[in-house]
C-alpha cells in the first residue's frame, strides 16, 4: 500500500531547464512534506520541506508547490543544473504522532544534461 | 562531524545465514530509524526507536530484529537472511522536536 505516489521514475532534463517532480497523497492527516536529495552511494538529505498551511515554499532554486485540495505536492527546480543529477523522494509525515516516521514516495532519478 | 555512521558498507550473505547490520550516531539524537530501499519502491520504514529504551515496528519488519543499545546506537538484526532481504539499508536519526531526518550511508546487502 504505497500512501505517496511519486512520478515520474525518471527524468532527464537539459542544463537551465526545469525540473518538475510531482506526488500525490491520499492520508489527510498528513501534515509535513519534505524532499530528500540522495547522490549515488549516499544517504538521502534533506533538501526542502512543507506544511501544509502554505502553497508554496522557495529556497534558492528549489520550489515546493502544495495543492491541499487536490491532495497533491511537486518540486520545481529552476535552471536545472548538472550537480543536481540525483535521486529524489517525496515524503509525508502524519500528525497523530510525534515519532518522526516518514511514508516515502518511490523515488526520482533526475539526469541534468550539459 | 562523523553524523550517523553505519557498517559494514558491503556484505554478502548466503540464503540462512544470519548478521547484524550495525549504526552509531553521535548528535545526542533521541529517535533513530531502520529503512531500506529497493528500486522502484522508494525507502520503506522496517523499526524505529522513537526514544531510547522503545522500539516499533513499521511498514516491513518481518524477517528482521532490532536493538536500542543505547542513545548512540541502534542494530538490526537478520536471523535468517533471505533473497528478498537484499537491498540497501540505511539507518537515520532525529533530534526529538526537530523534524529532519539524518542518514548514513548505508550497507548494501546481497543474499544468494
Amino acid at each position: 500500500q504505497q500512501q505517496v505516489k511519486q512520478s515520474p521514475q525518471s527524468l532527464i532534463v537539459q542544463k537551465g531547464g526545469i525540473s518538475i517532480i510531482n506526488c500525490a497523497y491520499e492520508n489527510t492527516a498528513f501534515d509535513y512534506f519534505p524532499w530528500y536529495q540522495q547522490f549515488p552511494g549516499k544517504g538521502p538529505a534533506l533538501l526542502i520541506a512543507i506544511r501544509p498551511d502554505v502553497s508554496e515554499k522557495k529556497e534558492g532554486r528549489f520550489t515546493i508547490s502544495f495543492n491541499k485540495s487536490a491532495k497533491q505536492f511537486s518540486l520545481h527546480i529552476m535552471d536545472s543544473q548538472p550537480g543536481d543529477s540525483a535521486t529524489y523522494f517525496c515524503a509525508a509525515r502524519t500528525a497523530t504522532s510525534n515519532t518522526g516516521k516518514l511514508i516515502f514516495g518511490q523515488g526520482t532519478t533526475l539526469q541534468v544534461k550539459p | 562531524n562523523a553524523g550517523v555512521t553505519q557498517t559494514p558498507k558491503f556484505q554478502a550473505l548466503k540464503t540462512g545465514q544470519s548478521m547484524t547490520l550495525q549504526c552509531a550516531q553521535d548528535m545526542n539524537h533521541n529517535s533513530m530509524y531502520w529503512y531500506r530501499q529497493d528500486p522502484g519502491m522508494g525507502l520503506r520504514l522496517i523499526y524505529y526507536s522513537a526514544s531510547e529504551g522503545t522500539t516499533d515496528k513499521g511498514e516491513v519488519p518481518n524477517g528482521y530484529n532490532v536493538s536500542r543499545l543505547n542513545k548512540r546506537e541502534f542494530s538490526l538484526r537478520l536471523e535468517s537472511a533471505a533473497p528478498s532481504q537484499t537491498s540497501v539499508y540505511f539507518c537515520a536519526s532525529r533530534h526529538l522536536w526537530v523534524e529532519k531526518l539524518f542518514f548514513g550511508s548505508g550497507t548494501q546487502l546481497s543474499v544468494l
